[in-house]
């Protein structure tokens, strides 16, 4: 089968780091996403990495290493207005299409 | 706007009723995807289109839901005889093969009650 686990919660304080992790165990991988949803709205897309290493995005850089079956989301000089969801999401290759599998999320509270 | 739009944005309906959601994706995708995300959980594949070909449907989507896209441009999303398990957010997305990740664009959602 395909899962995908992130933590549920985490919380942070403003100006700080914070790492939040993905596993995954999925056959045909093809990619793996992040995307931030906030609260009632749709997700919006962060960041891709398809090969082992970091990409950098300005505050938001992401991790892979598809032997460990592990990726983390990493957000520096947080803000308030990162308080939202963050979604894991394995691309995966079956029947010949490409399509996306998320985990549940993990809900990130940013405190003054 | 050129982003996804849905219609309408919220749903609320009683149990045993159809109801019928509308999405437009982005003009140049030609790729279509429906999700339903309940509280909590992340969004879930319901079905995917290739212009006007429906080429995956998930276990999920029971014979009650149906899903069309006619002309290769906007997408129908059908309930039929609704239950009160129906209710969630019903996301559509699209992407096009420009890129190299062909990320995935998230209209707002239709949220829909079923009572």
């Amino acid at each position: 089968g395909q899962n995908i686990d992130q933590p549920t919660e985490m919380t942070a304080t403003e100006g700080a780091i914070v790492q939040i992790n993905c596993t995954y165990q999925t056959s045909g991988f093809n990619g793996l996403f992040w995307y931030q949803q906030h609260a009632g709205e749709a997700p919006t897309f962060l960041s891709y990495n398809v090969l082992d290493g970091l990409e950098e995005k300005g505050r938001f850089s992401s991790f892979l290493s598809r032997s460990k079956g592990y990726s983390y989301l990493l957000l520096k000089e947080l803000q308030m207005k990162d308080s939202a969801s963050y979604l894991c999401a394995v691309r995966v290759r079956s029947g010949g299409y490409n399509k996306l599998i998320f985990g549940a999320g993990t809900r990130l509270a940013v405190h003054p | 706007d050129t982003g996804v739009s849905q219609n309408p944005r919220h749903k609320i309906t009683k149990r045993g009723q159809n109801v019928t959601f509308r999405c437009d994706p982005i003009s140049e995708h030609n790729r279509l995807y429906w999700y339903r995300q309940t509280l909590g959980q992340g969004p879930e594949f319901l079905t995917y289109f290739q212009n006007e070909a429906q080429l995956e449907k998930s276990r999920l989507l029971s014979d009650r839901f149906s899903a069309e896209r006619p002309k290769g441009s906007f997408s129908t999303l059908e309930i039929q005889r609704t239950e009160q398990g129906d209710s969630a957010m019903y996301l559509c997305a699209s992407s096009s093969r420009t890129g190299s990740s062909y990320e995935q664009y998230f209209g707002p959602g239709t949220r829909l009650t079923v009572t």
